[in-house]
């Protein structure tokens, strides 16, 4: 079965500056792809980024890239220029090629202080 | 386009009631998943359904079960409820087109159930 952790619950960043989630996981799998979702209060899910394991290019949207790191199985998100939007819950999560299943972390709570 | 649509979104039952949750997909999503999520266990997923067929399911007693409709709209159900199944109710839709699994979840606001 696949996890993955969070090891952060909650974080803070000043706004303007750059802050970095963590997110490790595991599996046996070959094929299979990565997600950062985040929850702002008004809880719905927003998908905010995602990597497929068999690219090695980090993907990057706007302001929101991650670091990863296949062999450490390891898949940090990368928020540069912090926004007082960007405060929410952020959550990682695996999912298996040929499934649509989702496995999330507990979550790291990031909040952006002005 | 319009999102995922999830009704109601606030929803009060006491123990031993039942309860139906209802999701619309985006239009033209064929695949409809149902997660809970709570404080202590996180999210953790509950079924997924294409064309009409459930094709997963995660580690729920019977009590939780589910149905899609051949417009993919899908209801989730449960049965006796119990104080524990207080929680966030997520549906998330894609297109489950192409090869499965690539295709992004798109999320609706979830109902909010409550337990007295």
């Amino acid at each position: 079965a696949q996890t993955v952790t969070q090891s952060q619950p909650e974080m803070s960043v000043q706004e303007a500056e750059t802050v970095t989630l963590s997110c490790t996981y595991d599996t046996s799998e070959n094929n299979y792809y990565l997600f950062w979702y985040k929850q702002p209060p008004s809880r719905q899910m927003i998908l905010v980024i995602r990597q497929e394991a068999y690219k090695q290019q980090n993907a990057t949207e706007n302001r929101f890239s991650v670091n990863f790191q296949k062999a450490a199985k390891s898949f940090s998100l990368k928020i540069s220029d912090s926004q007082l939007g960007d405060t929410a819950m952020y959550f990682c999560a695996f999912r298996k090629g040929g499934s649509e299943k989702l496995v999330f972390g507990k979550g790291t709570k990031l909040t952006v202080n002005p | 386009k319009a999102g995922v649509t999830q009704t109601p979104r606030y929803l009060i039952k006491t123990r031993g009631q039942q309860v139906t949750l209802s999701c619309s997909p985006i239009s033209g999503h064929r695949s409809v998943s149902w997660y809970q999520q709570t404080p202590g266990q996180g999210l953790q997923f509950l079924f997924e359904y294409f064309s009409e067929t459930q094709r997963n399911k995660g580690n729920f007693p019977g009590r939780f079960s589910g149905r899609q409709f051949s417009n993919s709209r899908s209801e989730m159900n449960v049965s006796t409820l119990e104080l524990g199944d207080s929680a966030l109710y997520l549906c998330a839709s894609s297109s489950g087109t192409g090869t499965r699994g690539t295709q992004p979840q798109h999320f609706g606001d979830g109902t909010r159930l409550s337990i007295l």
